[in-house]
């Protein structure tokens, strides 16, 4: 019975470049969840998505990030014209109501 | 003030000792609760729910404190592998949940 699965484990970019994200939530879970960490920081909720509609995504950054989770596939985080800012830990979380929330293993987002 | 505060700690126990901390939160309307844990910064997992009468789950227990706004952790017998960054969880409504910077604790033999 496989968890959160988020790919990829470890990402570097250079600046300019385009990163995407991917979140395959737990098996019957339709909430999924975004989730930020810096260095020495604790998470920060960036968006809650079900499928085809973004729920709340007050903490996404107004420029360059955008969140999908299309009927079929993935959810796909998009973080587009990277700076060194960015560089963060990215986690995904589902769950089959909105709680409790079960995590990925996270993407580490590099950017050089 | 940050909406979620903790106590970063380290926390050293010896091990077999009891070790409690707590967590303060500023939205009064916080519906509900969580503690979970992530050792070296890798995926938070649920330790946890936090419920109005308090709870207990093994050596574990947490209570909440709604007057105070403050949620609380407590850890008996603890062992090496208790060793991990505690994160004070609440919900703020519709899905949103707020992460404290969480609490290191050091199990030492």
């Amino acid at each position: 019975n496989a968890g959160v699965m988020q790919n990829p484990r470890h990402l570097v970019r250079r600046r300019g470049q385009e990163a995407r994200l991917r979140c395959s939530p737990m098996k019957g879970h339709s909430h999924v969840y975004w989730y930020r960490q810096l260095p020495e920081e604790g998470l920060k909720f960036m968006v809650y998505l079900q499928k085809e509609n973004i729920i709340d995504e007050s903490g996404m950054p107004k420029e360059r990030f955008s969140a999908e989770f299309p009927k079929e596939g993935p959810s796909i985080l998009r973080i587009q014209q990277v700076v060194r800012g960015d560089s963060a830990a990215y986690f995904c979380a589902s769950s089959q109501e909105p709680y409790p929330q079960h995590f990925g293993d996270g993407t580490r987002l590099s950017i050089l | 003030r940050k909406e979620v505060e903790q106590d970063p700690g380290p926390f050293n126990v010896p091990e077999g000792a009891t070790v409690a901390f707590n967590c303060t939160y500023s939205n009064s309307a916080s519906q509900s609760f969580f503690w979970y844990r992530q050792d070296c910064r890798k995926e938070p997992k649920l330790l946890m729910s936090v419920y109005s009468s308090g709870n207990e789950d093994g050596r574990f227990t947490a209570q909440l404190n709604r007057a105070s706004q403050y949620i609380s952790l407590l850890i008996r017998d603890s062992k090496l592998s208790d060793s991990a960054t505690y994160l004070c969880v609440v919900n703020q409504g519709r899905g949103k949940l707020q992460f404290g910077a969480g609490t290191q604790v050091v199990v030492t033999p």
